[in-house]
Parts: C-alpha cells; sequence; structure tokens
C-alpha cells in the first residue's frame, strides 16, 4: 500500500534561519503530493501542492520539488520566522480504483517550533 | 464564510455511553471524510461519503459509524466508546473530482475526545 514518511520532530530553529522538512513516499500509481500545515488549536490547512513529476508547489516562501527519482517532496523555506511554528504533515493522493476520487495518505507529521 | 463545522470541541465519557460528533459544511462539497490523529501515526482516515448515501470504510473503521443523509452533514458515531478511541478527531470535506488531486481538503477544527 501507499506510505509517507518525514523526518522525525520536533524541530527547532532561530528565526531566520533555513528549513529543511524531509519528505519521502511510496506509492504504486502517480499520485499528487502535498504539504499541510496546522497551527495550534486548529485543523489543517492545504500548503503546496504538486500534481506531476517534477513540479514545484510554492506559498508563503515554502517550496517542495516532487521528486519521481528519489520518490522525495522535501519542504523548504529560506527564512522561517516565529509565525511559522506549527505542525507540517507530507501527504500523497493516489485515485481510488475505479473512481475519480483520490485516498489521502498521511506522514506522522513533524513539529517545528522557531524561536525569537 | 466558507468553513467545517465540528461539535463538540472537547468531550469527556465514559466507556460504553453513546455519542456523536457533528460535522457540518457549507461548500457544497461531495466528498467528506473522518479522520484521527495520534502522536506519531499522522492522521488516519475513518470513513469517507463521496455522495449523500454512499459511504465507505477508511483505514481504521472499527467502533465507529457515520450517516450521509444530507449532502451538508456527516456525523460520526461511536456506539460503545473505549479508552483506545481518545483521540482527535478531524471531519474534512472536499469537490471531489480526485479529492486531493485538483480538490484540496478543507479541515474542521477537531473534536478532541477522551474516553474513561
Amino acid at each position: 500500500g501507499n506510505s509517507v514518511t518525514q523526518m522525525e520532530g520536533p524541530v527547532t530553529l532561530s528565526e531566520e534561519a533555513f528549513l529543511t522538512i524531509n519528505c519521502t513516499y511510496t506509492a504504486t500509481g502517480y499520485p499528487s503530493l502535498f504539504w499541510y500545515v496546522q497551527y495550534p488549536g486548529e485543523g489543517l490547512q492545504l500548503l503546496l501542492k504538486a500534481t506531476k513529476a517534477d513540479d514545484k508547489g510554492s506559498n508563503k516562501g515554502f517550496e517542495a520539488t516532487y521528486r519521481k527519482e528519489t520518490t522525495s517532496f522535501h519542504l523548504e523555506k529560506g527564512s522561517v520566522q516565529v509565525s511559522d511554528s506549527a505542525v507540517y504533515f507530507c501527504a500523497l493522493s493516489d485515485l481510488v480504483a475505479g473512481t475519480s476520487y483520490g485516498k489521502l495518505t498521511f506522514g506522522q507529521g513533524t513539529i517545528l517550533t522557531v524561536h525569537p | 464564510e466558507a468553513q467545517v463545522t465540528q461539535n463538540p470541541r472537547y468531550l469527556i465519557t465514559v466507556t460504553g455511553k453513546k455519542l456523536t460528533v457533528t460535522c457540518s459544511q457549507n461548500m457544497n462539497h461531495e466528498y467528506m471524510s473522518w479522520y484521527r490523529q495520534d502522536p506519531g501515526l499522522g492522521l488516519r482516515q475513518i470513513y469517507y461519503s463521496m455522495n449523500v448515501e454512499v459511504t465507505d470504510k477508511g483505514d481504521v473503521p472499527e467502533g465507529y459509524k457515520v450517516s450521509r443523509k444530507e449532502k451538508r452533514n456527516f456525523p460520526l458515531i461511536l456506539e460503545s466508546p473505549s479508552p483506545n478511541q481518545t483521540s482527535l478527531y478531524f471531519c474534512a470535506s472536499s469537490l471531489g473530482d480526485g479529492v486531493g488531486g485538483r480538490s484540496p481538503l478543507h479541515f474542521g477544527n477537531g473534536t478532541r475526545l477522551t474516553v474513561t
């Protein structure tokens, strides 16, 4: 079956530091890939996505590139802010056989804390 | 405002006492789903629904029931809760076309359930 593996957290950084959160996946088909973010006390929100190999998703200064050869979708940001403190989830979506609906498989989440 | 609304936000109950967590969306979404979030395990899908009167099991359906009598509502029912169902629960919805692919999931703010 499909699976998503994220780097172990928590990750603690100082403001303006460079961020990388690693994500690798296993899938039988050609999935779409996502990063969702969860701020304290809230539900998950879509941060960015990529739907095919070599696509780069970007939003709010975050970027991730769909690498089929390494089955990876690492999240990066050049200069983090305190407001980026949250839990980040990598996820993939693969179509359920015989339907036009996708099934999302999530990684375990990485807690990011950014200090001033 | 487009949103997914879950109630209650917090619930403490005892083993065996039936409970219902409500979920409602105002975006006319076809697809709705329930997840549970546990530390180190990420989000796991409990049940999902592709449309009214169409529901199916996710990865961890045991001990849960759902119904989809109206498009906007998708309640989660625990007929006889047990302590291993203590978790953070999220309802989510999507337009449904290639859900998670072309159509991102919109999440509620979660229900924290404790079963003693």
